[in-house]
């Protein structure tokens, strides 16, 4: 059974970077997407970014400038990092595996969730 | 595109059946998947691809498509429906885009 665990700072000052990392246990690493999404409060889910097990990398383009998500496979690990910080990013960080299927036509599914984080920002 | 519409909140009576739409130009390329939120806790899939249902989800959670509406049915609903609904699928303009619908409350009276 594929389990993420993630973790890291939760409160955070404006202008600060926020980082965060999921670990993935108990299934295969490569072969997938592995996303990051969050909720603002009262919000809906917003998608940030996903990497693969090779690095290569796909993100919102309304948070690309300030978004680096990394991966390490030694660990099973993946990253994000969230560049000068305000409080219009406070929300609930999760990652997520993302899996796909072609028949009869593609579809991609995030099937395993973290439990999530939930970051705030305030001075 | 890569807006995924969707009708901010649905009632059903206990017992009815209900459907939850998600409308996107990215629908006739993909198929939407489906997540229920209920508070305090991450989504959960319960429907992806043309209708399948991972272990554990019930069988009154169907999912269908037709153009560019892709819709979760719930027949029969329960009391432990009542969650949030959110349909999501990559982006057809190439960019390799996850989306995700702006979600759906769903009451169950």
């Amino acid at each position: 059974q594929v389990q993420l665990q993630q973790w890291g700072a939760g409160l955070l000052k404006p202008s600060e970077t926020l980082s965060l990392t999921c670990a993935v246990y108990g299934g295969s690493f490569s072969g997938y997407y592995w996303s990051w999404i969050r909720q603002p409060p009262g919000k809906g889910l917003e998608w940030i970014g996903e990497i693969n097990h090779s690095g290569s990398t796909n993100y919102n383009p309304s948070l690309k400038s300030r978004v680096t998500i990394s991966v390490d496979t030694s660990k099973n690990q993946f990253s994000l990092k969230l560049s000068s910080v305000t409080a219009a990013d406070t929300a609930v960080y999760y990652c997520a595996r993302e899996d796909s299927g072609s028949y009869p036509y593609y579809y991609y599914y995030m099937d395993v969730w973290g439990k999530g984080t939930t970051v705030t920002v305030s001075s | 595109s890569s807006e995924l519409t969707q009708d901010p909140a649905v009632s059903v009576a206990l017992g009815q059946t209900v459907r939850i739409t998600c409308q996107g130009d990215s629908l006739r390329s993909y198929y939407a998947s489906w997540y229920q939120q209920k508070p305090g806790q991450a989504p959960v899939l319960v429907i992806s691809g043309k209708n399948n249902r991972p272990s554990g989800i019930p069988d009154r959670f169907s999912g269908s498509s037709s153009g560019n509406t892709a819709s979760l049915t719930i027949t029969g609903a329960q009391a432990e429906d009542e969650a949030d609904y959110y349909c999501n699928s990559r982006d057809s303009s190439g960019n390799h885009l996850v989306v995700f619908g702006g979600g759906t409350k769903l009451t169950v009276l």
